[in-house]
């Protein structure tokens, strides 16, 4: 079965500060997709980056950044000179690629980021 | 026009109530799913679709139920309703090959009372 860890539940920062999410996961599959998503206050769900299991290479976009490191099983995510905007609830979520692959959930890290 | 639209957007019902939640989807894509969205708790899934034909439960389907009308239509019931089925309930799609990823309706939040 596939899990997603998200042991930080809530991050305060103030504005400008650098933050970031971790995110461990465990799947016995070798090739499976890693996700981020960002819940604003307004509820909808925004698909932020996928990852497969074969790209190790980090991830820059902007003011945000993922470290996917195989070894730990860790995909964790780092929100550089935050933001008020930046300010939701952030999910890692984990895909396998089965015959009955499904999008499994970590619980989620509210991030309070204060002017 | 969205690709997963959800409606309601926002329903409150009583207990013992039968209310369906309904997704429609203009993405022709084979796999569609409802998850439920509860604080602290991350996104569970309740039941998913791999085609018209082919339904299966996840890991909260107890009190709930499904039906695939259509490639592009998947309706979620709660029979009788409770109160601790108030949550935010999504619906996504997504294709045979997940590496193309999901696509999300904007949730529908249910308040049983």
């Amino acid at each position: 079965a596939q899990k997603v860890t998200q042991a930080q539940t809530e991050i305060s920062v103030v504005e400008k500060e650098d933050v970031t999410l971790d995110c461990v996961y465990e799947t016995r599959d070798t090739t499976y997709y890693l996700f981020w998503y960002k819940q604003p206050p307004s509820g909808e769900l925004v698909f932020l980056i996928r990852r497969n299991s074969f790209d190790e290479q980090n991830e820059i976009s902007g003011r945000y950044s993922w470290n996917f490191q195989k070894s730990t099983s860790s995909f964790n995510f780092t929100i550089t000179a935050s933001q008020v905007v930046d300010s939701a609830v952030y999910f890692c979520a984990l895909n396998d690629t089965g015959a009955n692959s499904k999008l499994t959930f970590g619980k989620g890290i509210t991030l309070s980021v204060r002017p | 026009d969205a690709d997963v639209t959800q409606t309601p957007r926002n329903r409150i019902t009583k207990t013992g109530k039968r209310i369906m939640l309904e997704c429609s989807q203009t993405k022709g894509h084979d796999r569609m799913y409802w998850y439920r969205q509860d604080p602290g708790l991350g996104l569970r899934l309740i039941y998913y679709s791999f085609d018209v034909k082919d339904i299966n439960k996840g890991e909260i389907s107890d009190g709930y139920s499904v039906s695939r009308q259509a490639q592009a239509k998947f309706s979620l019931s709660l029979e009788s309703a409770i109160p601790n089925q108030t949550a935010l309930y999504f619906c996504a799609t997504s294709e045979r090959q997940v590496n193309y990823g999901y696509t999300f309706g904007s949730g529908t939040r249910l308040t049983v009372v």
